[in-house]
């Protein structure tokens, strides 16, 4: 297994641009969600994503879009960034119905917005 | 609404015994995880309660009280290394996390 890998680690964007952030999933998991987290703050739910299709969305505009690819790799895509979206964004793997509640995250990609 | 909330700070020594509480209120439930974070790290899963009553891995156990909305973080023989954030979070609809503020702990010698 090797686990959740984000790329990339850190970025600085000016407020008004536009950024992907991707994430590979850990092998033999089909479901992908993304997080944010702010400083101090526990992690937000974005989005998810099974069999590419957005299943499930958190309280995040439209301006924040995902896709999700046939070897279950996915991107974060935040369109006309303010300065507010500045955070930590995780991405997280899973198996359908996981039962657990285990959901393998990577170590995030630091999103800092000028 | 959905909310969890969770105390913001926890000291306690080497070898000792620490309680994280968790109260939650949220639109559905489908049981009660813990993650850990260490500063700049991933969240890493601990343990989860679909069920009432306690659940026991290694030195971390963690409890369940569906019916009072109430759950905890049981850490035993503590190391410093379990310096670090403490997360509950509620499995909802779609498989989604709602993370609780978390608790960070301090660990001394």
């Amino acid at each position: 297994e090797t686990g959740v890998t984000q790329s990339p680690t850190h970025l600085i964007k000016t407020r008004g641009q536009q950024v992907t952030l991707r994430c590979s999933s850990q092998s033999g998991h089909n479901t992908v969600s993304w997080y944010q987290q702010a400083l101090g703050q526990g992690p937000q739910f974005i989005f998810q994503y099974y069999r590419e299709e957005e299943n499930g969305r958190g309280n995040f505009p439209p301006r924040f879009s995902g896709l999700q690819f046939p070897n279950y790799s996915s991107e974060l895509n935040v369109n006309a960034l303010e300065l507010d979206d500045s955070a930590l964004y995780l991405c997280a793997s899973s198996t359908t119905g996981t039962g657990s509640g285990g959901y393998t995250f990577g170590s995030g990609t630091r999103l800092t917005v000028v | 609404g959905q909310s969890l909330e969770q105390p913001s700070e926890v000291t306690a020594v080497e070898g000792a015994i620490v309680q994280i509480n968790c109260t939650y209120q949220t639109s559905g439930f489908y049981g009660l995880s813990w993650y850990q974070q260490h500063d700049g790290g991933a969240p890493t899963f601990l343990s989860y309660n679909a069920l009432d009553g306690l659940e026991e891995t290694g030195r971390f156990s963690s409890f369940l009280s569906r019916s009072d909305s109430y759950g905890y973080l049981l850490l035993q023989e503590l190391q410093m290394k379990d310096s670090a954030s403490y997360f509950c979070a509620v499995k909802g609809g779609f498989q989604k996390l709602v993370f609780g503020t978390g608790t960070r702990l301090l660990v001394s010698p």
